[in-house]
């Protein structure tokens, strides 16, 4: 079945710092997903990518797709206290009827 | 619009019991997924649901089983609860069917099991 790996797993950075995540997949994707959940709170919609080299930009966070298709990065420029929690990137091989798969997710935590 | 609704929140079963969470998606939304998350095993996909009919199903025992109304809400049903079960249930509801489309989360249901 379809997987994908995130890494890293953990990242303790010092508020003001950046922080990039990954998400890598062993066969073509049709789109990514990147989702953000709080502690304690449920995983909110950040952003989709669809098309090959794709660079979306959100205020500090940049979300690229690779060319290939096959991975995508989620990059933090100068970290606050408002980015702590945990951001998965969900994939689906196929557009239309197919379920997202979930990373595991990369768990963000900042140091004021 | 009102987001998605889950009930109860939290809720304690013990082992062998069944319980039933219920979720009730976003206003228009005819899809209903249901998520596992624990610790360990990160965001598992249990089943999906557009117009009452099971779309998708995720490897799960048969002892998780679902289903969804006229009216697009959906329970999920859990018997002989298990250790292992405690977990957040999340349920997302989306416009269309498929998993390309966005995932709106309720704020899910908390199970332990004892």
């Amino acid at each position: 079945g379809q997987q994908v790996m995130q890494i890293p797993q953990y990242q303790h950075v010092q508020e003001g710092e950046d922080f990039t995540t990954y998400c890598n997949s062993s066969t073509t994707l049709s789109n990514i997903q990147w989702y953000k959940q709080r502690p304690g709170g449920h995983p909110v919609f950040l952003i989709q990518l669809v098309k090959s080299g794709e660079v979306k930009k959100q205020k500090r966070l940049t979300f690229q797709f690779g060319e290939a298709k096959k991975n995508s990065s989620l990059h933090i420029t100068a970290t606050q206290t408002t980015d702590v929690g945990t951001y998965f990137c969900a994939v689906s091989r196929n557009s239309g009827n197919t379920p997202l798969v979930f990373g595991k997710g990369t768990r963000l935590s900042v140091i004021a | 619009k009102a987001g998605v609704t889950q009930t109860p929140r939290y809720l304690i079963k013990t082992r062998g019991q069944q319980v039933t969470l219920s979720c009730s998606p976003i206003s228009g939304h005819r899809s209903v997924s249901w998520y596992q998350q624990t610790p360990g095993q990160g965001l598992q996909f249990l089943f999906e649901y557009f117009s009452e009919t099971q779309r998708n199903k995720g490897n799960f025992p048969g002892r998780f089983s679902g289903r969804q109304f006229s009216n697009s809400r959906s329970e999920m049903n859990v018997s002989t609860l298990e250790l292992g079960d405690s977990a957040l249930y999340l349920c997302a509801s989306n416009l269309l069917a498929g998993g390309a489309d966005t995932q709106y989360f309720g704020p899910g249901t908390r199970l332990t099991v004892l």
